[in-house]
């Protein structure tokens, strides 16, 4: 079974419409991160979360937002999507160590209408 | 602010080649993270480089750390079609673990027969 795991795994919505994505993870890591991919552009940091009370903005956080509802589980929602919200997200998790490599679920494409 | 590029976007060689892809950062960094990313897949960890002069090498492909010239370098020798993908490259943003990374906008790398 996968560490980390991202449901839905793709998903079509329509503008304004409010959607939730989720990670779940069995790594036992504290950190937990929500990037989105755009071709040509590499990942980029829309939040992230060192325990359960902790959450911090990453670079591109406005129109999304987050919680974590346990240390295994952090959702990413857009409020009211627009068709510039379509990407690929990613949930990662790392373990706070010196090297804190972070590990990346599958992904969800998500497109918005 | 810290960016980081990588060089070139896009690479094209013969099998049995050797070749390099290089990740310039802009500011101060103690890590680099090398990921893999087959299309339509999640992002695999490669490499983790901790501090100045690391170098890491796994199978055909070799990275490097060179902090005072802001530089990373992965390396890769007498490829394979099995190599071809896309590659990262992140670098750790700010002071003490923070666990922020900034990625490159990636190499795409198409190994011909």
């Amino acid at each position: 079974d996968a560490d980390v795991t991202q449901t839905p795994r793709n998903r079509i919505t329509k503008t304004g419409k409010r959607i939730m994505l989720e990670c779940s993870q069995t790594k036992g890591h504290d950190r937990m991160y929500w990037y989105r991919q755009d071709p040509g552009l590499g990942l980029q940091l829309i939040y992230y979360s060192f325990d359960v009370k902790d959450i911090n903005k990453g670079e591109i956080s406005d129109g999304y937002s987050v919680s974590r509802q346990a240390q295994a589980k952090f959702s990413l929602s857009l409020e009211s999507a627009i068709p510039n919200q379509t990407a690929l997200y990613f949930c990662a998790t790392s373990d706070g160590t010196s090297s804190n490599e972070q590990f990346f679920g599958p992904g969800t494409r998500l497109t918005v209408l | 602010e810290l960016k980081v590029e990588q060089n070139p976007l896009f690479l094209s060689m013969q099998e049995g080649k050797n070749y390099t892809i290089y990740c310039n950062y802009s500011t101060t960094s103690d890590r680099l993270y090398w990921y893999r990313q087959d299309p339509g897949k999640s992002l695999e960890s490669l490499f983790v480089l901790l501090s100045n002069g690391a170098v890491k090498q796994e199978g055909r492909l070799m990275a490097s750390l060179d902090t005072k010239a802001r530089l990373s370098t992965l390396h890769i020798t007498a490829a394979v079609h099995d190599l071809s993908a896309t590659y990262f490259c992140a670098a750790k943003y700010g002071s003490g673990n923070t666990g922020k990374l900034i990625f490159g906008q990636g190499t795409t790398l198409q190994v011909k027969p």
